[in-house]
């Protein structure tokens, strides 16, 4: 058990919805950083929050977006879901921005859009 | 800018026999070299890290790898492979003070054969 908690595990919804994606964080930990595993991306980098603040962007699309609250949990919301958007998206989290501390990954969300 | 190669998708061998997993990393700063390993429909488990001092680093499972920096190599090696190191492996850097997030590579599914 990595410590990092993400629900739901599956999800299933139609072309055109929106869903909220949610992550807490290992206990301690104030960086967050979504990643999405696809058959023909592979694994990459969304986006990264840092004690509230957004840190660093990857491939993230326009119409995806993330949060993270005060109480160090984050959501990732995907909006106008197209098909190609059917992944695993994992959260993983991390004791700080800079310094050698490693990132804990979650089990990840699977996103069926069908 | 950061990148990872890992050669061959698909690695098969014999139990007992070794384990050699390439991986090779593209940095403009010095790296921080990871290996993770993803179980079915498991999130990714870090099996070791390299951030700074001695080369060769040992991480859990028995496994183990070597930073060349004159090579751009962070090879993961397992002396004796078991039935349950069947899994994915990728291989991931990042590097840079003020961003930790990881560029993955596109991942070695290790066999093993009885």
């Amino acid at each position: 058990d990595s410590g990092v908690t993400q629900t739901p595990k599956h999800l299933i919804t139609a072309t055109g919805q929106r869903v909220t994606l949610r992550c807490s964080p290992r206990s301690g930990d104030l960086s967050v950083y979504w990643y999405q595993q696809s058959l023909d991306q592979g694994l990459q980098f969304l986006i990264q929050y840092y004690n509230g603040e957004e840190r660093a962007k990857g491939n993230i699309l326009e119409r995806f977006s993330a949060q993270q609250f005060p109480d160090l949990h984050s959501e990732l919301n995907l909006s106008s879901l197209e098909l190609g958007d059917s992944a695993l998206y994992f959260c993983a989290s991390s004791g700080g921005v800079a310094g050698n501390t490693e990132a804990f990954f979650g089990q990840g969300t699977r996103l069926t859009v069908v | 800018a950061q990148s990872v190669t890992q050669l061959g998708s698909h690695v098969s061998v014999s139990e007992g026999a070794l384990v050699l997993l390439r991986c090779n990393y593209s940095s403009s700063v010095p790296p921080y070299l990871f290996w993770y390993v993803q179980y079915p429909n498991q999130g990714l488990q870090l099996l070791l890290k390299y951030t700074t001092g001695a080369t060769l680093v040992k991480g859990i499972n028995g496994f183990e790898a070597e930073f060349k920096k004159s090579e751009t190599s962070f090879h993961l090696t397992k002396p004796s492979a078991h039935m349950s190191d069947a899994a994915e492996y990728f291989c991931a850097v990042s590097g840079g003070t003020g961003r930790r997030a990881l560029t993955f590579g596109s991942g070695t599914r290790l066999q093993v054969q009885p």
